[in-house]
């Protein structure tokens, strides 16, 4: 079955970067896109990027300066990181499967990570 | 950024009851294009409605969506205590992918 499991920090220190790793099984990463979308209380869900099957990627542009997303396909691996965290970027950040293609939605969610960003 | 407005934010509904909520975009939204998520406390959000009208595997036949241009609905028809949740609208009309703020639905 189409699982997605995220592994990484739970506490950032300010102005330092945020790593989550995205493993999935039950698809391929050759098929499927991956999308990164973040929940905090004050700003709700948002929509940060995209890693796209061919490995060509989409960022929302507000984050756009400061974040990347890679990933390596033979291990099934999708990479998140953001730089420059503050305060504000506290949140539970989230890795995503696209439902396919032309649909632009997200149909598996990772179980999600918890950053705080604090000293 | 196209801009989705849920409301209402919170409802209450009994058991049996046909409960709507709706999902207004700042911008027209191609309905292929609108979806809905059911999150739980304490869990990740779940597909729940694609492309307006089409509902995600294992969602119950009692949901329903409809809508186009700027407004849209999910209508529970009969509404269960399992139903408890909030209800994300998302779209897509460029980047980037927005939101809508939530309805949280309560049942007494």
């Amino acid at each position: 079955q189409v699982q997605l499991k995220q592994s990484g920090p739970g506490l950032v220190q300010p102005s330092q970067s945020l790593s989550i790793t995205c493993t999935v099984s039950g698809f391929s990463l050759t098929s499927y896109g991956v999308h990164w979308v973040r929940q905090s209380p004050g700003k709700g869900l948002e929509w940060l990027g995209v890693i796209w099957r061919g490995g060509s990627t989409d960022y929302n542009a507000a984050f756009m300066s400061r974040l990347s997303i890679t990933k390596d396909n033979s291990k099934s691996q999708v990479f998140f990181k953001m730089n420059s965290l503050q305060a504000d970027d506290t949140a539970i950040y989230y890795c995503a499967k696209n439902l396919g293609n032309l649909y632009y939605a997200m149909d598996y969610w990772g179980q999600g990570t918890s950053v705080t960003v604090s000293s | 950024e196209n801009v989705l407005t849920q409301s209402p934010a919170i409802m209450s509904a009994s058991p049996g009851e046909k409960v709507t909520m709706t999902c207004r975009a700042s911008s027209s939204v191609s309905s292929s294009y609108l979806h809905w998520y059911q999150q739980k406390s304490g869990a990740s959000p779940k597909l729940w409605i694609y492309s307006t009208s089409n509902l995600a595997s294992g969602v119950p036949a009692r949901f329903s969506g409809s809508g186009s241009g700027t407004s849209y609905s999910l209508t529970i028809s009969s509404v269960e205590a399992e139903d408890a949740a909030t209800y994300y609208c998302q779209q897509y009309s460029g980047y980037p992918y927005t939101f809508g703020g939530g309805t949280k639905l309560e049942i007494k």
